[in-house]
């Protein structure tokens, strides 16, 4: 039973460079979400998706880029990372039909953009 | 536009010593109030859901409380393992979640 998985751990960006950020999760979820969290902020929504096909944007899109070809998948792109970007970022799965009990995280991806 | 607060940020205790935290939420119609447990370096773990006024839920030492504006995470006779940033969140629609900042607990032996 893996969850959601999130690839890389680690990663350190130079300004400028683009990447993807991986989220699977194999628990068949419809509704997947992608969050940064910075210090002091409490997780913010980037982006979120309801279902295979589509998504929408949360509290901070600008910078990134979703797609949700699969219900498995939601890999979440940086366009041109910028340092504003450095943060630790979170994709969270759950299912409509048990949205009472709320998201299941990835243990996360810490960028850093130099 | 929704917003969610926590109080306090930080809370040290000693073994044993009961204390609350404190979310305080401004919603449009809620759809559900969330407590989540995070450990360093570790994604956030689901606690509770409270979904009207009044409701309670328990787990071990903590207990979940919710109100018309705030909820309460009461945490009873607390051990260093309880030691965590708890977040609270409130349901904005269909997988879209607002998450509060996060109180950060120490509690010493």
């Amino acid at each position: 039973n893996a969850g959601v998985t999130q690839t890389p751990k680690f990663q350190v960006l130079k300004t400028g460079q683009s990447m993807t950020l991986q989220c699977a999760q194999d628990m068949n979820h419809e509704y997947m979400s992608w969050y940064r969290q910075d210090p002091g902020m409490g997780l913010r929504l980037i982006h979120y998706s309801v279902g295979a096909g589509i998504t929408d944007q949360g509290e901070v899109p600008n910078g990134y880029n979703v797609s949700r070809s699969t219900t498995e998948d939601f890999p979440l792109r940086l366009l041109s990372a910028a340092p504003s970007q450095t943060s630790v970022y979170f994709c969270a799965s759950s299912a409509r039909d048990k949205s009472l009990y709320g998201y299941t995280f990835g243990s996360g991806t810490r960028l850093t953009v130099v | 536009e929704d917003q969610v607060t926590q109080s306090p940020e930080a809370l040290r205790l000693q073994e044993g010593e009961s204390s609350s935290l404190n979310c305080s939420y401004t919603v449009s119609g809620l759809r559900g109030l969330f407590w989540y447990r995070q450990d360093p370096g570790k994604g956030p773990e689901f606690l509770f859901t409270l979904y009207s006024a009044g409701e309670e839920k328990e787990k071990e030492r903590l207990k979940a409380t919710l109100t018309k504006k705030e909820s309460f995470l009461h945490i009873t006779a607390p051990k260093p393992e309880d030691s965590a940033t708890y977040l609270c969140a409130v349901r904005e629609s269909w997988g879209k979640f607002q998450f509060g900042a996060g109180t950060q607990v120490v509690v010493t032996p």
